[in-house]
């Protein structure tokens, strides 16, 4: 069974690197069927799409973030990483690492399933 | 980007009654090569990550109760929980992915018991 899990510290401080990792367990980082994804959810809000990378290179960012994104794969150990620069208060939210569909007739990434049980990460001074 | 807009932002219903959550895209998510609609539906509980309940705006996710079903096409698409069951109580969102636009979800649909 498909597991994953989000790891990284709690409290970051503004301006500075947020640093996430998702470690998957019961499948494979280098799958061709699928993406691998990061979302957040601010606190009492809804749900907003980081990025998707695939095994074959392709890596999609939410335009809204991308100057600040960066989604590494290190496929020996079948983890995910997320790295988000210049950080403020309105980055504290749970982040959640998920599998995404391949969509073969687009190329792009689809729906989310499983996530990750998320790990919340707060910004403060 | 495309937004996804979400009604009612909450809804009560009795146990065993029908509730209906409705999502409506800025553009059409209807990809015409292989006719099918770029849009998910989830579940979440507090506390919990968001569960997978339908894609392609209708296909039900493995698992899923049959009382869960979606419909709709190119820029209007429900959910439809056909009889309320007291463990149906959480937030549900719309999503879609058809690139290569940005993915987005809709703000969320809160469900109680009336």
């Amino acid at each position: 069974q498909l597991q994953l899990q989000e790891s990284g510290p709690g409290l970051v401080k503004p301006s500075e690197t947020l640093s996430l990792t998702c470690s998957v367990s019961g499948g494979s980082i280098s799958s061709s069927s699928h993406y691998w994804g990061w979302i957040r959810q601010p606190p009492g809000k809804g749900l907003e799409w980081i990025g998707s990378f695939h095994y074959s290179g392709k890596i999609h960012y939410n335009p809204s973030l991308k100057s600040r994104v960066t989604i590494l794969v290190d496929m020996s150990k079948n983890q995910l990483s997320l790295k988000l620069s210049s950080v403020t208060a309105a980055d504290t939210a749970v982040y959640y690492c998920g599998r995404e569909y391949y969509d073969f007739w687009s190329g792009y990434p689809g729906w989310f399933d499983p996530w990750g049980q998320g790990t919340q990460v707060t910004v403060s001074s | 980007d495309i937004v996804m807009t979400q009604s009612p932002d909450s809804l009560a219903v009795s146990l065993g009654e029908r509730a209906t959550i409705n999502c409506k895209s800025s553009q059409s998510v209807l990809y015409s090569s292989n006719n099918k609609n770029y849009l998910a539906w989830y579940q979440q509980k507090p506390g919990q990550p968001p569960k997978l309940l339908i894609y392609w705006a209708s296909t039900r996710e493995s698992g899923v109760p049959d009382r869960f079903s979606g419909s709709g096409s190119g820029t209007d698409f429900t959910l439809t929980i056909s009889s309320l069951q007291a463990e149906d109580v959480a937030v549900y969102y719309c999503h879609h992915y058809y690139s290569p636009h940005a993915l987005t979800f809709g703000g969320g649909t809160k469900v109680e018991i009336k």
